[in-house]
């Protein structure tokens, strides 16, 4: 069964401490490991994809890695507008369709 | 263009009543798919779209649960006779192709089955 596990759940950073949110997985046939952002009341928004191990991508205070079995969200200098819930997900094929399984998200929280 | 739209943003039904949930996705995108996130879980699939095609119909819980989709855009989520434990955010997504490519995501709507 395809599987994704977030942690830690929740994160509390003081502006300018860096730290990494953990995503590890276990699936057959990785298409893709997605990571969004979800502010509350509102629906994820895209950050990153990544296919292949070894693959690095990079959004101002966000750089995503990719290992064979986990993925690591690295923040620096984070701000207090970062605070939010960072989704991880996994694309598995079904039907011709890339279906998501997400784990529960890191709720993390930038305080001044 | 626009993202991916859905409405209502928020439906509060009596239980045993019908709700229809609708979704329009970005203009030009072909996949189309429907996530529930229930409090304290994580986002679960539901059904997908290609083109108005289901191939994955897998992820509905129940037959209460339907979906349909017209004109290669809108798709209605409907479910009958509401239970609370449907209670939940239904989100929708759309992407380019099916294959790998990234799925956007619409605000949701909010559930509540009283």
């Amino acid at each position: 069964e395809d599987q994704v596990t977030q942690s830690p759940e929740a994160l509390r950073l003081q502006e300018g401490e860096s730290s990494s949110l953990n995503c590890s997985y276990t699936v057959s046939g990785l298409r893709g490991l997605f990571w969004y952002r979800q502010d509350p009341g509102k629906g994820p928004e895209f950050l990153f994809t990544l296919y292949s191990a070894g693959e690095e991508k990079e959004k101002e205070r966000l750089k995503a890695t990719l290992t064979k079995k986990e993925s690591f969200l690295h923040i620096t200098a984070p701000k207090p507008e970062d605070s939010a819930t960072y989704l991880c997900a996994v694309g598995v094929l079904t039907g011709g369709g890339n279906k998501l399984t997400f784990g529960t998200g890191t709720q993390l929280k930038v305080e001044l | 263009g626009a993202g991916v739209s859905q409405s209502p943003s928020n439906k509060v039904t009596e239980k045993g009543k019908d709700v229809e949930l609708r979704c329009d996705p970005i203009s030009g995108h072909t996949a189309l798919y429907w996530y529930r996130q229930s409090l304290g879980q994580g986002l679960e699939f539901l059904i997908y779209f290609q083109g108005n095609s289901a191939p994955d119909k897998s992820g509905l819980p129940s037959d209460r649960f339907s979906a349909e989709r017209t004109g290669g855009s809108v798709s209605t989520l409907t479910i009958q006779r509401t239970q609370q434990e449907d209670s939940a955010v239904y989100l929708c997504a759309s992407s380019v192709t099916t294959s790998t490519d990234t799925q956007y995501f619409g605000p949701g709507t909010r559930l509540t089955v009283l």
